[in-house]
């Protein structure tokens, strides 16, 4: 059993497309983290949720405690976006759970 | 410069011997974390720290050590290294903000027990 699942785990864009990455949780959650990790294999906080949304450039994070959902949206996707991003759940005790993570690859 | 910083990058072991993989932020975060992450698994947490002397085990803790006698460190010692625990590691620190730097990792370290 998965605390954290994502979909999709692997998705080829065209250079400029609209990309939506969805991440569900069965978890009570404190916070949720987006990560991106590039092929080197570094790995960087994009952002932090706790409710609503937020936008950092091209991208936005959205989360619905409620249905327990949240979602990744990058718009005007560019070749240097391909990596792999994780979706993290922080639970009371400040522990984490993680996704398998989603492959993206844009296509120039 | 602040930051988080791992070593080695790359180690090669044998089957029985003892490894420490070192892990060093300068942010004053309180928490630190010890993640494998393997192909088909994601993230997995080893062991994790909310302060210095204060340690627990995460989900997959079975051949490992860990100590923190200060904050700014927080080594990870496979006692007796067994195939099974080849992966790449990574360290991580936290604090309770908000902000997207407040959760940093290191750039990991892959080790191969042959």
């Amino acid at each position: 059993k998965n605390e954290v699942e994502q979909s999709p785990q692997n998705l080829t864009a065209q250079e400029g497309e609209f990309i939506t990455i969805n991440c569900s949780y069965s978890v009570g959650i404190s916070a949720l983290h987006w990560l991106q990790q590039h092929p080197g294999g570094g790995i960087v906080s994009l952002f932090m949720l706790s409710s609503g949304k937020k936008k950092h450039g091209r991208l936005i994070a959205t989360i619905n405690i409620q249905e327990k959902h949240s979602s990744l949206h990058i718009t005007a996707s560019h070749p240097r976006d391909s990596a792999v991003y994780i979706c993290a759940v922080r639970v009371p005790g400040n522990q984490f759970y993680f996704g398998t993570g989603t492959s993206l690859t844009v296509i120039p | 410069d602040a930051g988080i910083t791992q070593s080695p990058r790359y180690k090669i072991t044998e089957t029985g011997r003892q490894v420490t993989l070192m892990c060093h932020q300068t942010w004053s975060h309180s928490y630190m974390f010890w993640y494998r992450q393997d192909l088909g698994h994601g993230l997995r947490l080893i062991y994790y720290s909310a302060a210095a002397d204060i340690t627990d085990k995460g989900e997959v803790p079975d051949g490992y050590v860990v100590s923190r006698s200060k904050t700014e460190n927080f080594p990870l010692t496979l006692e007796s290294a067994t195939r099974s625990q080849t992966s790449v590691y990574f360290c991580a620190s936290s604090d309770r903000t908000g902000r997207r730097d407040g959760y940093t990792f290191g750039s990991g370290t892959r080790l191969t027990v042959v």
